[in-house]
């Protein structure tokens, strides 16, 4: 258990649907951080929260959003579902230290 | 722009045979180089850091090696359950403090 929890495991939805994937970060990580991983792709980075705010932007797309709340938990809102946002979605947090601690995933399947 | 070129894409090894994988990075400023182990389906692990060029970091089989550069890993006497994905990532020291992570190399240790 790397500390950093990611909820549901997996997910199947239908195009055009929206849903919401959660993350708790490890305990005292104020930086949370989501990346995408396709099957012809390496681990593509998203949106990084910290302490509740919005810290960095990478290749997200519009129809995603993202945000972190008071208990520093975080979740990551895909609407409007195509066949391609199907991937694996992981979130990882970080603290004092540079190193970055994933969670195991969600995977996302779009049918 | 940061640049990330893992090699080789796949490598396959006999128990015991040793070898050496290559991350060539282009960054504006290097805070740290990181390597991670992924097994399908699961999140990245993380192994090394690695801040300075001529820094080396050992781990049971695994020795992480950086130059100006690049970075290798060094794979001593493999064992079948050292097969997995091994990740590499740089983090700038402008900009988004994210990670930039290359797309891997596959090895598969036979036994």
């Amino acid at each position: 258990d790397s500390g950093v929890t990611q909820t549901p495991k997996h997910l199947i939805t239908a195009t055009g649907q929206r849903v919401t994937l959660r993350c708790s970060p490890r305990s005292g990580d104020l930086s949370v951080y989501w990346y995408q991983q396709s099957l012809d792709q390496g681990l593509q980075f998203l949106i990084q929260y910290y302490n509740g705010e919005e810290r960095a932007k990478g290749n997200i797309l519009e129809r995603f959003s993202a945000q972190q709340f008071p208990d520093l938990h975080s979740e990551l809102n895909l609407s409007s579902l195509e066949l391609g946002d199907s991937a694996l979605y992981f979130c990882a947090s970080s603290g004092r230290s540079y190193g970055y601690t994933f969670g195991s995933g969600t995977r996302l399947t779009v049918v | 722009e940061d640049q990330v070129t893992q090699s080789p894409e796949a490598l396959r090894l006999q128990e015991g045979e040793s070898s050496s994988l290559n991350c060539s990075y282009t960054v504006s400023g290097l805070r740290g180089l990181f390597w991670y182990r992924q097994d399908p389906g699961k999140g990245p692990e993380f192994l090394f850091t690695l801040y300075s060029a001529g820094e080396e970091k050992e781990k049971e089989r695994l020795k992480a090696t950086l130059t100006k550069k690049e970075s290798f890993l060094h794979i001593t006497a493999p064992k079948p359950e050292d097969s997995a994905t091994y990740l590499c990532a740089v983090q700038a020291t402008t900009g988004a403090n994210n990670l930039f992570f290359g797309t891997g190399t596959r090895l598969t240790v036979i036994p």
